[in-house]
């Protein structure tokens, strides 16, 4: 399967515990994106690199979040101190095509805090 | 905030009606996409449109694009069960490298 692929596929986690999410994008793709969406919504955009650079981030990006993409290939979102409105699907997408900016996404995480 | 609306929010058809949904947007468009995203799944990509263009056609699908109104609407013909999902429009602006996602469409396409 040559998709984006995320990891876990389900997390349960207390409220103030750290988690990790992994993201391998599409191994030619040099774009990578990360998404939240919660139930009912579309997704809401959180940061993008090119390569390993973090070009952008939301404002929806609170100081407890990290991502990184060392050497331009997988990809880290890892949310500090979790909070209950922290739970969410985070999903991962990857894009070759900078003028249309089509989006390959992978299954997602889905993220519970109790 | 997202930059897309879709209507209705929820639509449900007999098989072999057709399903038709509509977005709105708020700012000038590069290009307009459609995903369809499948229960617990993540979201896969549909049809493209770009801001020159009026309609476009693939398989069972049919976009339109008004950027005068700034809407488009996604017309699936001949539905299938197979097709229940939920439908999201997402814009690419000017300038910005992401897509900015609308709230959807649930399609429910009853056998």
């Amino acid at each position: 399967d040559t998709g984006v692929s995320q990891d876990p596929r389900h997390k349960i986690t207390k409220r103030g515990q750290n988690v990790t999410f992994r993201c391998d994008p599409i191994s030619e793709h040099n774009r990578l994106y990360w998404y939240r969406q919660t139930l009912g919504q579309g997704p809401e955009f959180l940061t993008y690199f090119q390569n390993e650079a973090q070009l952008e981030k939301s404002r929806l990006l609170s100081d407890r979040f990290s991502a990184e993409r060392p050497k331009g290939s997988f990809s880290t979102l890892e949310i500090q101190r979790t909070e209950q409105g922290d739970s969410a699907m985070y999903l991962c997408a990857s894009s070759l095509d900078i003028e249309s900016r089509t989006l390959h996404f992978g299954n997602g995480t889905r993220l519970t805090v109790t | 905030s997202q930059q897309g609306e879709e209507d209705p929010q929820a639509l449900s058809i007999q098989e072999g009606e057709n399903a038709t949904m509509n977005c709105s947007y708020k700012t000038s468009i590069n290009n307009l996409q459609w995903y369809r995203q499948n229960s617990g799944r993540g979201l896969v990509h549909l049809i493209l449109i770009r801001s020159n263009e009026r309609e476009k056609h693939s398989g069972r699908l049919r976009v339109t694009l008004d950027t005068s109104k700034k809407s488009s609407s996604l017309l699936i013909t001949a539905s299938r069960a197979a097709d229940t999902a939920s439908y999201f429009c997402a814009t690419a602006l000017t300038g910005a490298n992401n897509l900015f996602f609308g709230t959807g469409t649930r399609l429910t396409v009853i056998p």
